[in-house]
């Protein structure tokens, strides 16, 4: 069990740029998570996938973030046209859905962006 | 909506010396409640996990956390911290009826002095 990876681990970016981030989650791990955490702030919940279906989406996601997991084990996150409000750490979770009540989300070491 | 609350941003404590880090959450409805840690350089692990049950809960490093619904808070323990407990330490509620996403407090840091 490797752990839940992502790629880069760092971003310097300048604002009008795009940008996009890779996860790879826990091997056979069905869901998979992604949260945004600012300085000095906890992380926060952004979206997540059952497989490759999207399920939910927050508000905090705007129309120029997209996620995706087409083939339901690695998702990327794009933010396009990115504005410094954007700079974050960016976090992906996996977890294995079962029937139990809750399952435990396994997070990775996140992806630091920084826009100029 | 859901919230937490870690009134604490720094709690600096020396080695071998108990601590307290205080997690309270609103909701009017049964949660599910976490404490999660942030070693630098690291990503977020899970440390321990309220359900249901007795309301008390270990973690397997000495940790130890006691839900108290009457005041709503999930505080977290431990009797004797040792220097590599020095992290961030994050409190997270779920509700039972939508457990697929968390909700994060702002985290405490925990400093252990020698």
């Amino acid at each position: 069990d490797t752990g839940v990876s992502q790629d880069p681990r760092h971003k310097i970016t300048k604002r009008g740029q795009n940008v996009t981030f890779r996860c790879d989650p826990i091997s056979e791990h069905n869901r998979l998570y992604w949260y945004r955490q600012t300085l000095g702030q906890g992380p926060e919940f952004l979206t997540y996938f059952q497989n490759e279906a999207q399920l939910e989406k927050s508000r905090l996601l705007s129309d120029r973030f997209s996620a995706e997991r087409p083939k339901g084990s690695f998702s990327t996150l794009e933010i396009q046209r990115t504005e410094q409000g954007d700079s974050a750490m960016y976090l992906c979770a996996s977890s294995l859905k079962r029937d139990s009540p809750t399952d435990t989300q396994y997070f990775g070491p996140g992806t630091r962006l920084t826009v100029l | 909506a859901q919230s937490v609350t870690q009134l604490d941003s720094q709690v600096p404590v020396f080695e071998e010396a108990p601590v307290e880090l205080r997690c309270n959450y609103s909701s009017s409805v049964s949660v599910y409640l976490f404490w999660y840690v942030q070693y630098p350089n690291q990503g977020l692990q899970l440390l321990l996990k309220y359900l249901s049950g007795s309301t008390l809960v270990e973690s397997i490093n000495g940790f130890e956390a006691e839900f108290n619904k009457s005041q709503t808070s999930f505080h977290l323990r431990k009797p004797s911290v040792h220097i590599s407990d020095t992290a961030e330490y994050f409190c997270a509620v779920s509700d039972p009826g939508n457990t697929d996403k968390l909700i994060f407090g702002t985290g405490t840091r925990l400093q252990v002095f020698p």
